[in-house]
């Protein structure tokens, strides 16, 4: 069974760019995460989608940070403008269902450096 | 309300001493917890979770954690360590019943010296 794919693995930008990332749940499963995990910190959940419905995005930073996932499938993490505490991995992360003690797979990474 | 205290962000352990990982949550409601290790430039893969039934929960590469209600406890321990546990380990709570994000801790580093 294929992972959660994530792209790219690494991105450097500067301060006021925009920038852009793109996971692909395992197959069937219909709750998506995308979470900012901080050098030295645990993830914190960004957004929950179940199917391509959003579930939660109460710490979306949505001044800047946008998300989508069309058809229920793959997903999109967008940052505009982009700012230096914005530097950290963005983890996607999937689950079957959305139950709380469903097991959740998470992908490798993408790691954001801003200058 | 829930959250999760690890104590120790970095803990050493000689390879084939015990490794404990300790675990302190905080939960309103009866609560789901997970142990996730991390390896470096990797994402996070699940060592072993308590939902309900058994407090003793074994999980994958030789690890254990005791769920202990009246201590609110979920300390992670391995009988002997090796070389290839080195990585880092983060607990995580989610409350039981409706929907509810999971909440990380800061994680704990662990060395294993030769």
């Amino acid at each position: 069974e294929a992972g959660v794919a994530q792209s790219p693995r690494y991105k450097i930008i500067e301060k006021r760019q925009s920038v852009a990332f793109w996971c692909n749940p395992i197959s069937g499963h219909a709750t998506l995460y995308w979470y900012q995990q901080i050098l030295g910190q645990g993830p914190k959940l960004l957004i929950q989608f179940q199917n391509n419905g959003v579930v939660d995005d109460s710490q979306l930073p949505k001044d800047r940070f946008s998300a989508e996932r069309l058809k229920g499938v793959d997903s999109t993490l967008k940052i505009q403008p982009a700012k230096l505490e914005d530097s950290a991995v963005y983890l996607c992360a999937s689950s079957l269902v959305s139950g709380s003690a469903d097991t959740q797979y998470f992908g490798p990474g993408t790691r954001l450096t801003v200058l | 309300a829930q959250s999760v205290t690890q104590l120790g962000s970095h803990v050493s352990v000689s390879e084939g001493a015990l490794v404990l990982l300790r675990c302190n949550y905080s939960s309103s409601v009866p609560p789901y917890l997970f142990w996730y290790v991390q390896y470096p430039n990797q994402g996070l893969q699940l060592l072993l979770k308590y939902t309900t039934g058994a407090t003793l929960v074994k999980g994958i590469n030789g690890f254990e954690a005791e769920f202990k209600k009246s201590e609110t406890s979920f300390h992670l321990t391995k009988p002997s360590a090796h070389m290839s546990d080195a990585a880092e380990y983060f607990c995580a709570v989610r409350t039981s019943g409706g929907y509810q994000k999971v909440t990380f801790g800061i994680g704990t580093k662990l060395q294993v010296i030769p």
